[in-house]
């Protein structure tokens, strides 16, 4: 079982509503991230949060609003997406971004995803 | 463009054969990670190996780097067919914010 939990697994959406995809992680984790995943392809990362901060926001449009309501929580809030946005939402945490004593990234714990359709 | 690219894209093999994929990456790093995904999950972290290191074992993971080649590879041992997955090659982008760049990966099938 993966230690990051998403909700909900799958979510059809059409293009004028507004929905949420969250996740929750309780491993003390202090970065948190969401990637977008298409099929046959790798992640694409969208934003990185540390220490509930936003850090990263890789020119992600508008209609993709991130949330980070405490440590162990992370919302995605969509509104007004368009077909293109149709993937597979990957949340991650790791300890922290980046430790400068070990000098390295840290690995990341990804959740099983949230597979979105867009109609 | 992604910074690791994977080759093969594609591997099939037997079981209890050796499954070797590698990836290439463009700039300088602190590290590189390989991670997993099975089909319709997340990913899994395997292995991380740093710049300094140049080969590292886990199990029936054997990773390797060669940073003059800016290039590493992951040896999967004695494949079984739940090593059947995509595996991803993820570098630091030299930038100590944390951002993971991914390879495009391999799918490796292991028929039983």
């Amino acid at each position: 079982d993966t230690e990051v939990t998403q909700t909900p697994k799958h979510l059809v959406m059409g293009m004028t509503n507004k929905k949420s995809l969250k996740c929750e992680q309780h491993m003390g984790h202090r970065a948190m991230y969401w990637y977008k995943q298409k099929a046959k392809k790798p992640p694409e990362l969208m934003f990185v949060y540390s220490y509930e901060k936003l850090s990263i926001n890789e020119s992600v449009p508008s209609r993709f609003s991130p949330e980070c309501p405490n440590s162990s929580l992370l919302n995605l809030h969509l509104h007004a997406l368009q077909p293109e946005d149709s993937a597979l939402y990957l949340c991650a945490s790791s300890q922290y971004t980046y430790s400068a004593t070990q000098r390295e990234n840290q690995p990341q714990h990804f959740g099983d995803g949230t597979r979105l359709s867009i109609l | 463009s992604q910074q690791g690219e994977e080759d093969p894209q594609a591997l099939s093999i037997q079981e209890g054969e050796n499954a070797t994929m590698n990836c290439s990456y463009k700039t300088s790093i602190n590290n590189l990670q390989w991670y997993r995904q099975n089909s319709g999950r997340g990913l899994v972290h395997l292995i991380l190996i740093r710049s300094n290191e140049r080969e590292k074992h886990s199990g029936r993971l054997r990773v390797t780097l060669d940073t003059s080649k800016k290039s590493s590879s992951l040896l999967i041992t004695a494949s079984r067919a739940a090593d059947t997955a995509s595996y991803f090659c993820a570098t630091d982008d030299y930038s100590n914010t944390g951002k993971l760049i991914f390879g495009q990966g391999t799918t490796l099938q292991v028929k039983p």
